[in-house]
């Protein structure tokens, strides 16, 4: 089945030190976003890709990277991470236009910072 | 800006119905509409691309009031399986499309 896929599900780090989360699709879509959502808030934008364009939220810390090699990979780098940076981070993807299209999600991956 | 979700939590017995609203300070281009379980990712359920639209599948539907800013989710005769955390997104253009916001959620629980 054609399908959203993160790994790993879960990530345990240590402060300030580098973790690299990656997400591939089959669905050969070429927007593909990074979300981060705390407990109990609704996910918050990042970043996205749009083909190889690289789209930044306005705040999103720079300790936040991400690179899109292909159309079907995408990695979120945390260079320095925080107690602040622990939560799920979701990777979802769509073709075309966000307004018009549904989103397709991964599973997540929770990230646990120590 | 964020859309506003109302109300924040709802508890229902099997075989109710509820109303989830959303509403926007901004004109709204398209809604979209998301559940999402405890622990997973968001689901999709619908998205409305005109004032006045409607839609539904199986007992939940939509509806899009273009010119109040506002949608509303109906859930009739609700199932167990209809509980968790509703979301309303909301359209913000830009030069290549648009991007989705996410309402704060609205925590369904459907008892038995």
């Amino acid at each position: 089945d054609a399908m959203v896929i993160q790994n790993p599900r879960y990530q345990v780090t240590q402060f300030g030190k580098p973790v690299t989360l990656s997400c591939s699709q089959t669905l050969n879509h070429n927007v593909m976003y990074w979300y981060q959502q705390k407990s109990s808030q609704a996910p918050k934008l990042l970043f996205h890709y749009y083909d190889k364009d690289f789209n930044n939220e306005a705040d999103t810390p720079d300790n936040f990277q991400s690179r899109r090699p292909n159309t079907s990979f995408c990695f979120l780098d945390i260079r320095s991470p925080g107690l602040g940076d622990a939560a799920m981070y979701l990777c979802a993807t769509s073709t075309g236009l966000a307004g018009v299209n549904e989103q397709f999600f991964g599973p997540g991956t929770r990230l646990t910072v120590l | 800006q964020q859309p506003v979700q109302s109300p924040q939590a709802v508890i229902l017995r099997e075989g109710e119905d509820a109303v989830i609203n959303c509403s926007s300070s901004k004109a709204l281009y398209s809604v979209h509409w998301y559940r999402q379980k405890h622990g997973e990712a968001p689901v999709f359920l619908m998205i409305l691309l005109k004032g006045g639209e409607q839609k539904g599948h199986d007992k939940i539907s939509a509806s899009f009031n273009e010119k109040k800013q506002q949608s509303s989710l109906y859930l009739t005769a609700s199932q167990l399986s209809y509980s968790g955390t509703y979301f309303c997104g909301t359209i913000r253009l830009y030069n290549q499309g648009g991007k989705l916001i996410f309402g704060q959620g609205t925590e369904l629980s459907v008892k038995p």
